[in-house]
C-alpha cells in the first residue's frame, strides 16, 4: 500500500518550453501533497505544499508563477514548470500523505532536462 | 544555513558489520526525526521515525538513537547487508506533520 507515482519519469525540453509532472496516490487519498527538488549531492528541498482543492503555499525564494501547482483531486497533483530554463534542470520529487497520518510517501522522481 | 547536517558524504561497511549514520540539527524546535533510504533515481523510502520523546526507537536491523542535548541523531544498521548500500537521508520536523527539512544524505556502501 501506500504508493505513489509520478509522470513522466524523465524528461528533456527545449528552453522556454513548458513541462507539467503529474503526481498520482495510487491507493490512498492525499489531502496533501508536497513537491521537492533536488540538485546533484544536494537535499531535498521543499518547493511547496498543496492541500486538496486550495491553493498551494510556497517555500521562501520559490516563483508561484514559474512553478505552478495544481492539487485538484485527492490522488493527482500537477507541477507545471513555465518558460523552464537550463538551471530548472533537476530531479523533482513529490510525496503524499493522507488525512491525519505523519507519514510523506515519496514518489519515485522525475528528471528534468532543459537543453 | 543547514539545519540539518550529514557531515559525513560516504560510508563503506563490511557485511555483517554495523553501519552508524550520523546526523545534526541545529533547530531546537525540531521534535520529530525520520530517516529515508534511497537509491537511484527513485524516491526515498521511509525506514524509521523517532519522536523527541524518546531516545531510541527500533525496528528489526534498524535502530535510531536520538540525544536531543546534543541534537544528535544517528541510525544504525546491524548486521549490515550489501542491499544496504543507498542514500541516507535524516530529516526533522516541528510536529510529527510538520515540513520535512532534509539533510544532505549519507551514501552507504556494504560490501560483501
Amino acid at each position: 500500500g501506500a504508493v505513489v507515482s509520478q509522470h513522466p519519469s524523465w524528461v528533456i525540453c527545449k528552453s522556454g518550453t513548458s513541462v507539467k509532472i503529474e503526481c498520482r496516490s495510487l491507493d490512498f487519498q492525499a489531502t496533501t501533497m508536497f513537491w521537492y527538488r533536488q540538485f546533484p549531492k544536494q537535499s531535498l528541498m521543499l518547493m511547496a505544499t498543496s492541500n486538496e482543492g486550495s491553493k498551494a503555499t510556497y517555500e521562501q525564494g520559490v516563483e508561484k508563477d514559474k512553478f505552478l501547482i495544481n492539487h485538484a483531486s485527492l490522488t493527482l497533483s500537477t507541477l507545471t514548470v513555465t518558460s523552464a530554463h537550463p538551471e530548472d534542470s533537476s530531479f523533482y520529487i513529490c510525496s503524499a500523505r493522507e488525512q491525519g497520518g505523519n507519514e510523506q510517501y515519496f514518489g519515485p522522481g522525475t528528471r528534468l532536462t532543459v537543453t | 544555513d543547514q539545519q540539518v547536517k550529514q557531515n559525513s558524504p560516504s560510508l563503506s561497511v563490511q557485511e555483517g558489520r554495523i553501519s552508524i549514520l550520523n546526523c545534526d540539527y541545529t533547530n531546537s524546535m525540531f521534535d520529530y526525526f525520520l530517516w529515508y533510504k534511497k537509491y537511484p533515481a527513485e524516491g526515498p523510502t521511509f525506514l524509521i521515525s523517532i519522536s523527541s520523546i524518546k531516545d531510541k526507537n527500533e525496528d528489526g536491523r534498524f535502530t535510531v538513537f536520538l540525544n536531543k542535548s546534543a541534537k544528535h541523531l544517528s541510525l544504525h544498521i546491524v548486521p549490515s547487508q550489501p542491499g544496504d548500500s543507498a542514500v541516507y537521508f535524516c530529516a526533522a520536523s516541528v510536529g510529527s506533520q510538520g515540513n520535512l527539512i532534509f539533510g544532505k544524505g549519507t551514501k552507504l556502501s556494504v560490501k560483501p
